[in-house]
């Protein structure tokens, strides 16, 4: 079984600042863990993925996560938001199965 | 990568109408996915696709109000038959990135609204 939870439904920034998107997950298996984007009226784009090599994960657009097993997270980080950065992000878990769990979502609102 | 397109990108039906809704990839894969994302929701999976074979429906979704076709590994429809208000939401579908990686691509989508 597999479970992801993202722990905030939004996130509200100001441009510039640091951004966390924070994700937990559950899986009876080593899992694959993804986050993936999706701007207003566009398809989901992956940002990065976590597949049991490098514990800090980078990705496109400045974004990294870094695998916590003992705390079963695997939070998305950027060091300084960007008003193109507004978009709805998906943290994914991928554990024993071809079918991935998707978590509900986190709103990610840049302030200029 | 895999290049992902979907008709009609959007579509305002009438309830009881069926609306078919295509995916076309630009190489051939082997397993082709349909998720539905209603408003404000998560991404659910509807089913699974492998060409030649049934599609692999996950629990809540039955092939009478679904029904999907792979007649080859690089295109696939979902059919939303008898429509309700209820099944407005975004449809996409999605491929697996090879043997070698467990990620998927997305296609765009398909925004459908019931009235």
């Amino acid at each position: 079984a597999q479970s992801v939870t993202q722990l905030d439904s939004h996130v509200s920034v100001s441009e510039g600042t640091p951004v966390l998107l924070r994700c937990n997950y559950s899986s009876s298996y080593s899992p694959s863990l993804f986050w993936y984007v999706q701007h207003p009226n566009k398809g989901l784009q992956l940002l990065l993925k976590y597949t049991s090599a490098a514990t800090l994960v980078k990705g496109i657009n400045g974004f990294e996560a870094e695998f916590k097993k003992s705390e079963t997270s695997f939070h998305l980080t950027k060091p300084s938001a960007h008003m193109s950065d507004a978009a709805e992000y998906f943290c994914v878990v991928l554990g024993g199965s071809y079918i991935p769990t998707f978590g509900r979502g986190t709103s990610l609102i840049v302030h200029p | 990568s895999a290049v992902i397109s979907q008709k009609p990108s959007r579509d305002i039906c009438q309830r009881g109408t069926s609306l078919t809704i295509q995916c076309q990839v630009d190489s051939q894969v082997t397993m082709m996915f349909w998720y539905r994302q209603q408003p404000g929701q998560s991404l659910t999976l509807i089913a699974t696709a492998n060409q030649g074979s049934e599609a692999t429906y996950e629990s809540g979704f039955v092939i009478d109000k679904f029904p999907i076709s792979r007649p080859n590994l690089t295109f696939s429809t979902l059919t939303v038959s008898n429509m309700s208000p209820e099944d407005s939401s975004i449809y996409l579908c999605s491929v697996d990135a090879g043997t070698s990686s467990d990620e998927q691509y997305f296609g765009p989508g398909t925004r459908l609204t019931v009235t």
